[in-house]
């Protein structure tokens, strides 16, 4: 999982409640990511931040929101207005180089919300 | 529009023997191909990628995937599987649209018997 940290591991709320995940990473990365992964599927994209103080909308944005005000830091924020916020959330970063593209994952964040 | 299929759910191997997990791509110009393992309840582990040279791209743990341009595939395999290679594997490639963007595939489940 290398120099990318996500807290807490476990994480429980009432329905109705934001909640915010906690990414950091070390690595110097420009890019960050988080994905959302759901049992029996793939990883499908939230939000991801190529610079500090921007990010763009994945592919299954409706729900959450994230800001980027440090380069090490990437918070995710599930609303009350996600419909099914119970999932596995992956946070990931990358270097900008046109030969690195590949991402590292940090341990993930599971979310139960009842 | 990019993307990137595993066909199989789930491959079954005998410890010793060779693995096979399968992946084919779509894409529109020079295709950046990735494979991740994930272990329960983790993040994902980048494994190896291929850009440009070689077809036959050597990462960790012994793994190796064929590119192959004509069949567009991109196939990872180890000639003797162990135990603990048991995991969900992913095959990803680059989005054109975005650089920094990588789409997954579904994944494939490995279980090698002992």
């Amino acid at each position: 999982d290398g120099g990318i940290t996500q807290s807490p591991k476990y994480l429980f709320r009432k329905e109705g409640q934001n909640v915010t995940l906690s990414c950091e990473q070390n690595l110097n990365h420009d890019a960050m990511y988080w994905y959302r992964q759901d049992p029996g599927q793939g990883l499908r994209l939230i939000y991801y931040s190529q610079i500090v103080n921007d990010f763009q909308k994945g592919d299954i944005a409706e729900g959450y929101s994230v800001s980027r005000e440090k380069k090490e830091s990437f918070p995710l924020t599930v609303t009350s207005a996600q419909k099914n916020p119970t999932a596995f959330y992956l946070c990931a970063s990358s270097i900008a180089d046109r030969n690195s593209y590949e991402q590292y994952f940090g341990p993930g964040t599971r979310l139960t919300v009842t | 529009a990019q993307s990137v299929a595993q066909p199989e759910d789930q491959v079954n191997v005998a410890e010793g023997n060779p693995l096979t997990v399968k992946c084919t791509y779509s894409v529109s110009g020079n295709p950046y191909l990735f494979w991740y393992v994930q272990y329960p309840n983790r993040g994902l582990q980048f494994l190896l990628k291929y850009i440009t040279g070689d077809n036959l791209v050597k990462g960790s743990y012994g793994f190796e995937a064929e590119f192959n341009k004509s069949q567009t595939s991109f196939h990872l395999k180890k000639p003797s599987a162990l135990v603990s290679d048991s995991a969900l594997y992913f095959c990803a490639v680059r989005d054109g649209s975005s650089a920094s963007k990588i789409i997954f595939g579904s994944g494939t489940r490995l279980s090698i018997r002992p």
